[in-house]
């Protein structure tokens, strides 16, 4: 049974520059989240998707968006990156009507 | 917005020896989870937990939801229980997860 899984494991980017996160929920889960975390921090919320929406969203600017696949997997997108941005970004999955997630590895954003 | 805190916020261990993790939370919760991250970044789920108690070999957790905590015990610790452990709630299936700011601990051989 396959865990959450996340592509790519580093990225390196320029201020400006767009990026794309994936991610790939764990068998069987139909809802995936988003975090970031900082060196040093704990995971801050980015959003949360289901049934191809974004159901919650945490305080991040509008730069920040996702999407959903019919397949459940998701993508992270960020626009007009800034050196603020550099981070690890983790996705966890679950399923509708329990609470437990389960995390991925993590994509190591570092911005330039 | 629920605020979620843990104590200590280092902890240095000898092998062999047992600690107790502590996270407090400011509101009601339906969901709470302990993690562990390894050096790499994984986080690790160790107890999904919103109340009572549960074990899992050397690893235990006690949320007590009416007084708004929880506890994770470490017994006979090793090198490998390096890293931080966090803490995360949230109030009803939809919330955001809010996690706490960890606890790091280093065990010593």
């Amino acid at each position: 049974d396959a865990g959450v899984t996340q592509s790519p494991t580093h990225l390196i980017k320029t201020r400006g520059q767009q990026v794309t996160l994936r991610c790939s929920p764990k068998s069987g889960h139909d809802t995936v989240s988003w975090y970031q975390q900082a060196l040093g921090q704990g995971p801050q919320f980015i959003f949360q998707y289901y049934e191809e929406e974004e159901r919650q969203r945490g305080n991040f600017p509008d730069r920040f968006s996702g999407h959903q696949f019919p397949n459940y997997s998701s993508e992270l997108n960020v626009n007009a990156l800034l050196l603020g941005d550099s981070a690890l970004y983790l996705c966890a999955s679950s399923q509708s009507g329990t609470r437990a997630q389960y995390f991925g590895p993590g994509t190591r954003l570092t911005v330039t | 917005g629920i605020q979620v805190e843990q104590s200590p916020p280092d902890l240095i261990l000898q092998e062999g020896a047992n600690s107790t993790l502590r996270c407090n939370f400011s509101d009601s919760v339906n969901n709470l989870q302990w993690f562990h991250q390894n050096p790499w970044g994984q986080l690790i789920n160790l107890f999904y937990i919103p109340s009572g108690t549960k074990q899992n070999g050397r690893l235990s957790a006690t949320t007590v939801a009416t007084e708004r905590y929880s506890l994770l015990y470490i017994s006979s610790s090793q090198t490998t229980d390096s890293g931080v452990y966090f803490c995360a709630v949230g109030g009803t299936s939809y919330d955001k997860v809010i996690f706490g700011p960890g606890t790091s601990l280093s065990v010593i051989p």
